[in-house]
């Protein structure tokens, strides 16, 4: 099984700051990585797939980039609404895997 | 507009039964997976496993197989997850969500509103 690991666990930022998240696979996945933003009490919204392809409606603030092992999210000025917890996503080996997720708060 | 919606809340004893469900509706039900996904109480999302829509073909993470059984109805565009025994550790969140492909380049792009389970005696 791929082990995702994330880092930040937490960062703390504030509105209109550059927010960049990690992830790392225990082996490559390709680019069949995929990065999810979940806020309390709401069911994850999918944000990135295939590694840097924004989902619908996903606004384009939001980029994703790398192939193999690791890959960043970055959201380029933090928006009120984008503090949340992060998850990446691995598709490539049986079973999928999620990291733990990198929690996003207000400074 | 394209959409997951799940049963209702559980709460249920160690050792009873459990079928939940996901019901998708504004798209081509039979041609998706849906994946199943758990989130404990405070904790992160762990795949569950996968189910084909339009033949029910099913594939179990590790960690799960065994202790649950994924089911679809077509005819109702309906997906189940389903319990024969549950136990206190099987308490959480569990959310259903569409995906074009058993693996690779896609990714969960619709998830239903999450099915919270509590079992506790």
């Amino acid at each position: 099984e791929i082990v995702m690991t994330q880092s930040p666990a937490t960062l703390s930022l504030s509105p209109g700051e550059r927010a960049t998240l990690s992830c790392r696979a225990s082996q490559s996945v390709s680019s069949h990585l995929a990065w999810y933003q979940q806020k309390p009490g709401q069911a994850p919204r999918l944000l990135i797939y295939y590694a840097s392809h924004r989902a619908s409606g996903i606004p384009a603030r939001f980029s994703g980039s790398g192939s193999g092992t690791d890959f960043t999210l970055t959201i380029s000025s933090l928006e009120p609404e984008d503090f949340a917890v992060y998850y990446c996503q691995q598709r490539d080996n049986w079973p999928s895997t999620f990291g733990p997720g990198t929690k996003v708060d207000m400074k | 507009e394209v959409q997951l919606v799940q049963s209702g809340a559980e709460v249920k004893q160690p050792g009873e039964s459990l079928k939940i469900s996901c019901k998708g509706s504004g798209y081509s039900f039979n041609n998706y997976w849906i994946a199943w996904v758990r989130q404990m109480p405070g904790k992160g999302l762990e795949w569950m496993g996968i189910i084909y829509s339009g033949d029910s073909d099913s594939k179990y993470s590790p960690s799960f197989q065994g202790q649950v059984t994924f089911s679809a109805d077509k005819s109702v565009k309906t997906a189940y997850l389903q319990w024969s025994s549950l136990k206190a550790s099987d308490t959480g969140m569990y959310y259903c969500a569409r995906t074009i492909a058993a693996s690779g380049s896609d990714g969960l792009d619709v998830w239903g509103q999450g099915t919270m389970v509590i079992v506790s005696s």
